[in-house]
């Protein structure tokens, strides 16, 4: 069984600090890996998309990829309380799964204003 | 910008009764997915759809549920006999399925269906 570990969380960061999300993955041949906000009651929206290892940045997001750790991660800069929400990391599935999305339950994070 | 959209927003149902989802994904995409979610719990893929057949399903989705894409837009998922189980909010993603070096392009995900089984 593939799996996607994150903490539950909740995360909690004042206004302006920088949250840092974390996630494992278990199958070692995924090669796409997604981070989703859902806000509550709320479909996932996607925030970044990540191949390669090393840093991806977008705006105020960096995506962070090791995959001989099997760990990726989401850093939110200057966080504002509209970034309040659960963080959903997704990996699709190697091997003749791979149209598959496997999420880990999602790390919580509250912004202080 | 293009998304992808589902009806009804939710729907209530009796135990044993068939329900139809519908979902209209973005229009260039070819690969259609479902999803559910039950309250508290991680998003759980179901099945994915491409060229009018299924290309992989859950162990979730057994005989009771069944996809078809009836027209060139509406994607809809069917489930035959609903029991209390089922009860969860269910979403339809799209993708244009662009694979390159072991990678898959990303999944864009409707708001949703809430269905309550009583």
């Amino acid at each position: 069984q593939k799996e996607v570990e994150q903490n539950s969380g909740p995360l909690s960061v004042p206004e302006g600090a920088i949250a840092s999300l974390n996630c494992t993955y278990s199958d070692r041949g995924s090669q796409s890996f997604f981070w989703y906000r859902q806000y509550s009651g709320k479909s996932p929206e996607l925030i970044m998309f990540i191949y390669s290892n090393g840093d991806k940045e977008d705006g105020r997001f960096t995506a962070q990829l090791n995959k001989a750790s099997q760990y990726v991660s989401l850093l939110i800069r200057d966080s504002q309380p509209s970034d309040s929400a659960t963080y959903l990391c997704a990996v699709n599935d190697s091997g003749g799964s791979n149209y598959k999305l496997t999420f880990g339950k999602g790390t919580l994070l509250t912004v202080n204003p | 910008e293009p998304e992808v959209t589902q009806t009804p927003s939710h729907q209530v149902t009796q135990m044993g009764q068939e329900v139809i989802l519908r979902c209209v994904p973005i229009s260039n995409h070819l690969y259609f997915y479902w999803y559910r979610q039950i309250l508290g719990q991680k998003v759980e893929f179901l099945v994915s759809f491409y060229n009018n057949e299924i290309s992989e399903k859950s162990e979730i989705f057994d005989d009771q549920f069944s996809v078809e894409r009836p027209d060139g837009s509406n994607f809809t998922l069917k489930i035959r006999s609903t029991k209390l189980e089922d009860s969860a909010m269910y979403f339809c993603a799209s993708s244009e399925g662009y694979y390159y070096a072991g990678a898959w392009d990303e999944q864009f995900f409707g708001p949703g269906t809430r269905l309550t089984v009583l």
